[in-house]
């Protein structure tokens, strides 16, 4: 168990619709980490919070959008859905100044139908 | 940005044997390279780490090595058994200011132990 929770473990909804995916990170760690993974587009990075503000964006889609609360969890928002949003979506978090280790959640499945 | 090859993507040893798993990365800035093994269905565990002024580091039967100058950086498992047999993913990440520490992976390494 690495400290890092998420839920829901599991998420099926149909095209169109909005989710919201919940990370609490690690006690102690300020950062958060959004990644996205696919079969085709393996991990990828999707956005970055560091105690509460957003640092750094990577591959992430206009229709997705992610806060940061002042207890440090995390929120990432997916609206619009379509078929190719379903994959496994991890958050992380680190100790920004300690370092660069990452430790993942256990990971949310979506599924759009 | 920064971009990170993986190979092989497949690679099946006999129990007891070594694997080897190497990856190249494009950003000179990059220096930290963690590796992580993932089971299917579960999240990515950190099982070894370099930073960029480190050579080698060992772990018990895993070692991981860096050439900076080349780029590129391996994962040694030494031994193997049936339980080592997981998706292997290497990464890279440059701390580019502000505290971001994003890391970039490799496509992923499917390592199967056969008894």
């Amino acid at each position: 168990d690495s400290g890092v929770t998420q839920t829901p473990k599991h998420l099926i909804t149909a095209t169109g619709q909005r989710v919201t995916l919940r990370c609490s990170p690690r006690s102690g760690d300020l950062s958060v980490y959004w990644y996205q993974q696919s079969l085709d587009q393996g991990l990828q990075f999707l956005i970055q919070y560091y105690n509460g503000e957003e640092r750094a964006k990577g591959n992430i889609l206009e229709r997705f959008s992610a806060q940061q609360f002042p207890d440090l969890h995390s929120e990432l928002n997916l609206s619009s859905l379509e078929l190719g949003d379903s994959a496994l979506y991890f958050c992380a978090s680190s100790v920004a100044h300690r370092g660069n280790e990452q430790f993942f959640g256990p990971g949310t499945r979506l599924t759009v139908l | 940005g920064e971009n990170v090859e993986q190979h092989p993507s497949t690679l099946s040893v006999q129990e007891g044997d070594s694997a080897v798993i190497k990856c190249t990365y494009s950003d000179s800035a990059s220096n930290y390279f963690p590796w992580y093994k993932q089971e299917l269905g579960k999240r990515p565990q950190l099982i070894i780490d370099i930073r960029s002024n480190v050579g080698e580091k060992k772990d018990q039967r895993i070692a991981v090595t860096l050439n900076k100058t080349a780029k590129h950086f391996s994962l040694h498992i030494t031994e193997t058994q049936p339980e080592d047999s997981a998706v292997y993913f290497c990464a890279a990440s440059a701390n580019s200011g502000g505290s971001n520490y994003k890391l970039t992976f490799g496509k992923g390494t499917l390592l199967t132990v056969n008894p």
